[in-house]
Parts: C-alpha cells; sequence; structure tokens
C-alpha cells in the first residue's frame, strides 16, 4: 500500500509570492490534516480536513488555508509568502472517522522563502 | 489549551544499552491520547507507541515501552536494546478526545543519538 505523498518535496519562493502544496493519502484514509515544523517553533497543528470538510484548524493567519477533494487528496496554499513561513510542511493521513491519532505522515515539502 | 513538554534537548546512548525519554504534559482533559513519535533523518514521522489515557496499563511495542503516569502527567519512553537504527528525533504527543477530529500537541523533540 502506498504511504502519503506529498509535493513537491522541495520549492523555492520569494516573499510576497504564493504556494500550493499537495499531499495524497493513503487509499482509504478521510483525514488529512497538515503540520507546519520550524526550527524554533517546532511543530504546529495547520488545520485537518476529513469527507471535504474543515474539521479542526489552528491558529494560524487566515494567508494559509487548504482543501481536501472528494477523492480525500488535499491541498495547502500559502497566500502573500513571508520569511517566516520558510518551513517543513508535513501531511498526515488516517482513517478518520474517530480520532484515534493514529497518524500515518509523508515526507513533507520544504518551503524556502527568499 | 493543552501543552507537551520534553526537557531533554539530546540524549545519547550506547548500542543495547536502555534509554528513557521524558514527557510531561498539561491537559484539563479527562480522557485522551498519548502518542510518541520518531523523526528519522529521512524525516518521515512514524508512531513508535501509542497509550490511551483511560487504560492503567502501560502500552508496549516490542523494544519500546511506555511509563504512563495520569496523576503526574507523565508520559516517558523507555528504549531497550538500543540500536543504531533508534538514531532520530523523538516527538511526544498529545490528542485530546473531546472536540473530534485528529489534532495533535507535539512537544519539541528529543534528538537522540545511539552511539557503538
Amino acid at each position: 500500500k502506498a504511504g502519503v505523498t506529498q509535493t513537491p518535496r522541495y520549492l523555492i519562493k520569494t516573499r510576497g509570492q504564493q504556494v500550493t502544496l499537495s499531499c495524497s493519502p493513503i487509499s482509504g484514509h478521510r483525514s488529512v490534516s497538515w503540520y507546519q515544523q520550524t526550527p524554533g517553533q517546532g511543530l504546529q497543528f495547520l488545520f485537518e480536513y476529513f469527507s471535504e470538510t474543515q474539521r479542526n484548524k489552528g491558529n494560524f493567519p487566515g494567508r494559509f488555508s487548504g482543501r481536501q477533494f472528494s477523492n480525500s487528496r488535499s491541498e495547502m496554499n500559502v497566500s502573500t509568502l513571508e520569511l517566516g513561513d520558510s518551513a517543513l510542511y508535513l501531511c498526515a493521513s488516517s482513517l478518520g472517522a474517530a480520532n484515534t491519532g493514529e497518524l500515518f505522515f509523508g515526507e513533507g515539502s520544504r518551503l524556502t522563502v527568499l | 489549551a493543552q501543552t507537551v513538554t520534553q526537557s531533554q534537548p539530546e540524549m545519547s546512548v550506547q548500542e543495547a544499552e536502555t534509554v528513557t525519554l521524558s514527557c510531561t504534559y498539561d491537559t484539563s482533559e479527562n480522557n485522551y491520547y498519548l502518542f510518541w513519535y520518531k523523526q528519522p533523518p529521512s524525516r518521515q514521522m512514524i508512531l513508535v507507541i501509542r497509550q490511551e489515557a483511560y487504560k492503567q496499563q502501560n502500552a508496549t511495542e516490542n523494544r519500546f515501552s511506555v511509563n504512563f503516569q495520569k496523576a503526574a502527567k507523565s508520559f516517558s519512553l523507555k528504549i531497550s536494546d538500543s540500536q543504531l537504527g533508534d538514531t532520530a528525533m523523538y516527538f511526544c504527543a498529545f490528542e485530546g478526545v473531546t472536540g473530534g477530529g485528529n489534532k495533535l500537541t507535539f512537544g519539541t523533540g528529543t534528538q537522540l543519538k545511539v552511539e557503538l
């Protein structure tokens, strides 16, 4: 069974631009969560989607948004990029109906903002 | 809001020895899950072990076991017979049951190095 796939793996953007990251969950998983990982702030929860609906949201500004498609694939978008958005963005999937908490993570998308 | 604290930024252990990683948490919830995740240098996070708060028995997965002290809000991870492949960043994480969905609160991590 294929794992969680995130694309792109690496990308470089400049301040003010916007970026879209993609996550394909494990087949059959309906929940997709996004986390931002930085050396200073550690791992912080961004949002979670289940059956195309945002089920949970972390404390990030509105520049961070996401969506989930009917095939459970998810995208997150960051608009008006700032230097502080440089981070590893991790996607995790789970079966999702109840919060068992057993998440399966992708390898992440490394975003560098110049 | 929940908080998770890992007070050991770095630890090292000799191969085949035992090491214990500490984690404390703060919550007002009575029912929740606790986890240890491992992030090797390749960056993919992997679940090591999971504990449900309403279960008094400590979880065990092969060489990995936890010491869960609910009253003290402590959740340490013991790795027995350490192997070179255990070298990784280890994150303690909390998830409350109320509110539904998957939303983990992570600690800052402990970098474990297993040495020959």
